[in-house]
């Protein structure tokens, strides 16, 4: 129940298309739902988070999708560029109760010119 | 202002050999958790403190302890390592009204062999 799942693994896109990565939660205590992006030899570093009072979220060319009677939500990156290209992991956890971050398993995102 | 600070950055240890990781976080944060990274997969959740109690713990063995001190920086202890210890040891501090919201240091690489 605490687990977050995400795809795809890996993902390919070409420079100024959308990556799109989608993530599933079953905890519904959960409140809080970030993403970070980490790229290599670094820490992830929170790229944007959302709660479940909005079903989207926007940043530049981030945005988020929020559904929550599916319990799922999906991290967009339009215009994806070169240097996009990373490692990205959703997450989640209960705010509420000062509850540890669950981190789904992370996809791998290429973006080729 | 300096981020989350992580020593050391790499290190090799032996099997059933003693390690101490040590992390500073950002000033003012009161919250750290420490996070094993396995190449590939997200951040697996360790442990938990504010205020120098520990809020959490993850699914690890007893071989993992952490304590954090009154400055708020944290240290990490794994006892008989193993060749599966290896891995990215993560810390992350947060802000006590944001408690999802981690700041990454860069992680120390820990190679047990």
């Amino acid at each position: 129940q605490q687990q977050v799942k995400q795809s795809p693994q890996s993902l390919i896109v070409q420079k100024g298309g959308i990556s799109i990565i989608n993530c599933a939660y079953e905890n519904t205590a959960f409140d809080y739902f970030p993403w970070y992006q980490q790229f290599p030899g670094k820490g992830p570093a929170l790229l944007i988070a959302i709660r479940p009072d909005v079903s989207e979220k926007k940043e530049g060319r981030f945005t988020i999708s929020f559904n929550k009677s599916a319990k799922q939500f999906s991290l967009h990156i339009m215009d994806s560029q070169p240097g996009d290209s990373a490692t990205y992991f959703c997450a989640a956890s209960n705010e509420g109760s000062y509850d540890k971050v669950i981190f789904g398993p992370g996809t791998s995102l290429s973006v080729i010119p | 202002d300096a981020g989350v600070t992580q020593s050391p950055t790499h290190l090799i240890k032996t099997r059933g050999q003693q390690v101490t990781l040590r992390c500073s976080p950002i000033s003012g944060h009161k919250s750290v958790s420490w996070y094993q990274q396995v190449l590939g997969q997200g951040p697996q959740f360790i442990f938990q403190y504010y205020e120098k109690e520990e809020r959490g713990r993850g699914n690890f063995p007893d071989r993992f302890s952490a304590r954090q001190f009154p400055n708020y920086s944290s240290e990490l202890n794994v006892n008989a390592l193993l060749l599966g210890d290896s891995a990215l040891y993560l810390c992350a501090s947060s802000l006590e009204y944001n408690p999802g919201e981690l700041f990454f240091g860069e992680g120390s690489r820990l190679t047990v062999l």
